[in-house]
């Protein structure tokens, strides 16, 4: 099945450096979410986005809505230990959507080290 | 708490068994949604129900898999002739009809010998 471009794969940074990642798709999406998957767990939603160009934060995290509507960013900043996991964005469009049917990226690998 | 919750948590069976996962969402979320994520990919959507109809379903969805929502609340998923292809973990989310957001439970982990 189609799922959406994230770069990088995977990220090894240091504690309380800020991260950048980034979510791309050759569609229109409607709506953005971004998830924090942990091994052996479902994905978390950490933020939802709905119009191009909105940028939303929850606490250390900030997404925005690409202006193109075909992209994503998410960043976080000041990471500590517990960031660690896998980022997932997710996007719902509107002509292959369905009933909210969300596709998926590929996922980032974030690795903190102390 | 996301709301959901999947039993079993983990299940390991032998080619050509048949198994059922169960999903219990919060019951104020009309939608219930199954996915499956295999190894090192995101979540690939499975099907989804509105209260108790069944109103998509992706062609990952072969006809060895079913899936019911008879009261509209808890689901299940049968897996019938299990394949070592069907290893994977099967992800239930829930919803608002008019939320885009979705909320997963833990997932069933399958592993086919």
């Amino acid at each position: 099945g189609q799922q959406l471009n994230q770069s990088p794969q995977s990220m090894f940074i240091q504690e309380g450096e800020d991260v950048s990642m980034n979510c791309t798709s050759s569609s229109i999406f409607n709506t953005w979410l971004w998830y924090k998957q942990d091994p052996g767990e479902g994905p978390v939603l950490l933020i939802a986005l709905y119009k191009a160009g909105e940028l939303t934060s929850n606490g250390r995290l900030t997404a925005q809505f690409g202006i193109t509507r075909k992209d994503s960013f998410l960043n976080i900043s000041a990471s500590i230990p517990s960031d660690v996991g896998i980022y997932f964005c997710a996007g719902r469009n509107i002509i292959t959507g369905g009933g909210n049917k969300l596709t998926f990226g590929t996922g980032t690998q974030l690795k903190v080290e102390l | 708490d996301t709301g959901v919750s999947q039993d079993p948590r983990h299940k390991i069976t032998k080619r050509g068994q048949n198994v059922t996962f169960r999903c219990d969402p919060i019951s104020e979320h009309n939608r219930l949604y199954w996915y499956r994520q295999t190894l090192g990919q995101g979540p690939e959507f499975l099907t989804y129900f509105q209260n108790e109809a069944q109103l998509e379903k992706s062609r990952l969805l072969s006809d060895r898999f079913s899936a019911e929502r008879p009261k509209g609340s808890f689901s299940t998923l049968e897996i019938q002739r299990t394949e070592q292809g069907d290893s994977a973990m099967y992800l239930c989310a829930r919803s608002f009809i008019e939320s885009d957001e979705q909320f997963f439970g833990p997932g069933t982990r399958l592993t086919v010998l």
